[in-house]
């Protein structure tokens, strides 16, 4: 079956231009998440989707950045102003949290670079 | 604050060599996984681990959890170059959803 897909792949961007990133997740899968992951580090946690309960928002890291979800399919990640220090890759996630392990699995990511 | 840290960092092996890579983690947690990435790839899930005492094991790779010393361990055993990737442990934090904070990663290079 399909895994999890984002596009575009590759965006570049002039500073302080708005961008939008797509996610799509595994079919069924009723949790999604958003990470970015900067230049050799690990996984930061940005925003959580869970049905139709409130998103977690903890991890965002300023208000230019936002995300939705459309009931428990595609995600958009906005960032908006977009500045150099954004530039990573934003994976997403899906999972279906009634099982014990809830794995979370990752698309291919965007790769994000500002000018 | 949950943190994760993984040691080492970066390790260059030989083929056919034994190592280990540690992933200690600073609060209670109900799971905690291990994921590969290869250079310019996504997160492939290669285990979770739910309880105190869990083994698993997948080819030449096996991963353990030692939820009181809130360790796990990734251990390589006769390493092929195949197996060269960074590799990540990630934990989440009871309440949390699922919410996961992963390790800084450990580069695995093994060498002919």
């Amino acid at each position: 079956g399909a895994g999890v897909s984002q596009s575009p792949s590759n965006k570049v961007t002039e500073k302080g231009k708005d961008v939008e990133l797509r996610c799509d997740p595994i079919s069924g899968h009723t949790a999604l998440y958003w990470y970015r992951q900067r230049l050799g580090q690990g996984l930061e946690f940005l925003i959580y989707f869970q049905g139709n309960s409130a998103p977690d928002k903890s991890g965002l890291p300023s208000d230019r950045f936002s995300a939705e979800r459309t009931g428990e399919s595609v995600s958009t990640l906005t960032i908006q102003r977009t500045q150099q220090e954004d530039s990573a890759v934003y994976l997403c996630a899906s999972s279906f949290p009634g099982t014990s392990a809830d794995t979370q699995y990752f698309g291919p990511g965007t790769r994000l670079t500002v000018l | 604050e949950l943190k994760v840290e993984q040691n080492p960092l970066f390790l260059s092996m030989q083929e056919g060599k034994n190592y280990t890579i540690y992933c200690n983690y600073s609060t209670t947690s109900d799971r905690l996984y291990w994921y590969r990435q290869d250079p310019g790839k996504s997160l492939e899930s290669l285990f979770v681990l739910l309880s105190n005492g869990a083994v698993k094991q997948e080819g030449r790779l096996m991963a353990s959890l030692d939820t009181k010393a809130r360790l796990s361990t990734l251990h390589i055993t006769a390493a092929v170059h195949d197996l060269s990737a960074t590799y990540f442990c990630a934990v989440d934090k009871p309440g949390t959803a699922s919410k996961l904070t992963f390790g800084t990663g450990t580069r695995l290079q093994v060498t002919l």
